[in-house]
């Protein structure tokens, strides 16, 4: 089967960092992203991992482990308007646009 | 550049009629897909469209249905549908869909079943 699971909602302070982990179970792995979605809007690209490891882009990090079926996205100073839903998608198949959504993590960042 | 492009908006329709949603992708890109999003069940895959031919399907039954055009652009239908079918309708395009190319996606259709 294939599941994915992340926290339902967060809340951190403007200038923090925060961790919004990610697990999944699916039938096979072709990479991991992470979607940010303002209400109301499209999701935006964040950021893709395919190997273990951490991919470091500005104020974004994300972190992989394949064994352990592990994602986490980090957030550092934190602004008002990184307060959205986190989004962590799976790609299951070797081609296309085979994927999986985890339910989101609504992060809300406060004064 | 332009975005992805979804029309309409928003539409309402009743229980047993069908609709046809549009989308038109990044110009170059050639990999359609589709999503449904609601509240309960977050976003869930459709179908995905390369070359006019569906290369992956998501578990919707068959009153969902999708075509691709020669110039990429792709249409969404869904007969007879259901007060569950109300959600936004989100496509998302990619220049072939594979390997580390993230989708870009559209600002959506809000689908609302009376």
């Amino acid at each position: 089967g294939q599941n994915i699971d992340q926290p339902t909602e967060m809340t951190a302070t403007e200038g923090a960092i925060v961790q919004i982990n990610c697990t999944y179970q699916t039938s096979g792995f072709n990479g991991l992203f992470w979607y940010q979605q303002h209400a109301g809007e499209a999701p935006t690209f964040l950021s893709y991992n395919v190997l273990d490891g951490l991919e470091e882009k500005g104020r974004f990090s994300s972190f992989l482990s394949r064994s352990k079926g592990y994602s986490y996205l980090l957030l550092k100073e934190l602004q008002m308007k990184d307060s959205a839903s986190y989004l962590c998608a799976v790609r299951g198949d070797n081609y296309g646009q085979n994927f999986v959504f985890g339910p989101g993590t609504r992060l809300s960042v406060l004064p | 550049k332009a975005g992805v492009t979804q029309t309409p908006r928003y539409l309402i329709k009743t229980r047993g009629q069908q609709v046809t949603l549009s989308c038109s992708p990044i110009s170059g890109h050639r990999s359609v897909s589709w999503y449904q999003q609601t509240p309960g069940q977050g976003l869930q895959f459709l179908f995905e469209y390369f070359s006019e031919t569906q290369r992956n399907k998501g578990n919707f039954p068959g009153r969902f249905s999708g075509r691709q055009f020669s110039n990429s652009r792709s249409e969404m239908n869904v007969s007879t549908l259901e007060l569950g079918d109300s959600a936004l309708y989100l496509c998302a395009s990619s220049l072939t869909g594979t390997e580390a190319q993230p989708q870009h996606f559209g600002d959506g259709t809000r689908l609302s079943i009376l």
